[in-house]
């Protein structure tokens, strides 16, 4: 158990539809991360927040945002959806002293999108 | 930019023989490196990390990996394949051009047969 949450573990949903993922990072880790793993694009960075302010994006598309929230959870929110969004999507902690380069992150067991 | 390659997208092993996972990376800067596996259904653990210190990185689980500047590699090793070792890895690069968020290998899947 890493000691990242993730909720819900599993959705289903149809296109054109909004939905929201919940992530809660390691008691003492500022920084949140969120990536998507899916067969045709593999592991990719979506955005990272730190202590609330978002710090990095990756390859995050426009109909999808994030935040932070003070006690540090996150929620990434998706909307318009379509097929191709279907994924598995984790969320990672790290306590990001130095700037993050030796922080390691921590994974959550990931929430399956599926859109129908 | 910065990149990683991992050069078998499977590699299967008879238990009890050793483990090779092949990756190479490119990176503009002093690159932080990772090796991480998800076993079928599970999230993403840790196994090694590299960040400048020993270029022999030992990690969980009877796994290392060599960091091999001239040769921009990391490849991953173990003596002795156990049938739980098997799973999907991936090799991880990161560095200041992506603020330390983790780009990830395609993954290389590790089977192994009794």
């Amino acid at each position: 158990d890493s000691g990242v949450t993730q909720t819900p573990k599993h959705l289903i949903t149809a296109t054109g539809q909004r939905v929201t993922l919940r992530c809660s990072p390691r008691s003492g880790d500022l920084s949140v991360y969120w990536y998507q793993q899916s067969l045709d694009q593999g592991l990719q960075f979506l955005i990272q927040y730190y202590n609330g302010e978002e710090r990095a994006k990756g390859n995050i598309l426009e109909r999808f945002s994030a935040q932070q929230f003070p006690d540090l959870h996150s929620e990434l929110n998706l909307s318009s959806l379509e097929l191709g969004d279907s994924a598995l999507y984790f969320c990672a902690s790290s306590i990001d002293i130095a700037g993050g380069r030796y922080n390691e992150q921590f994974f959550g067991p990931g929430t399956r999108l599926t859109v129908l | 930019a910065q990149s990683v390659t991992q050069l078998d997208s499977h590699v299967s092993v008879s238990e009890g023989t050793p483990v090779l996972l092949r990756c190479n990376y490119s990176s503009s800067y002093s690159p932080s490196l990772f090796w991480y596996v998800q076993h079928p259904n599970k999230g993403l653990q840790l196994l090694l990390k590299y960040t400048s210190a020993a270029t022999l990185v030992k990690g969980i689980n009877g796994f290392e990996a060599e960091f091999k500047k001239s040769e921009t590699s990391f490849h991953l090793t173990k003596p002795s394949a156990h049938m739980s070792d098997a799973a999907e890895y991936f090799c991880v690069v990161s560095d200041r051009d992506s603020g330390y968020a983790l780009n990830f290998g395609k993954g290389t899947s590790l089977l192994v047969t009794p």
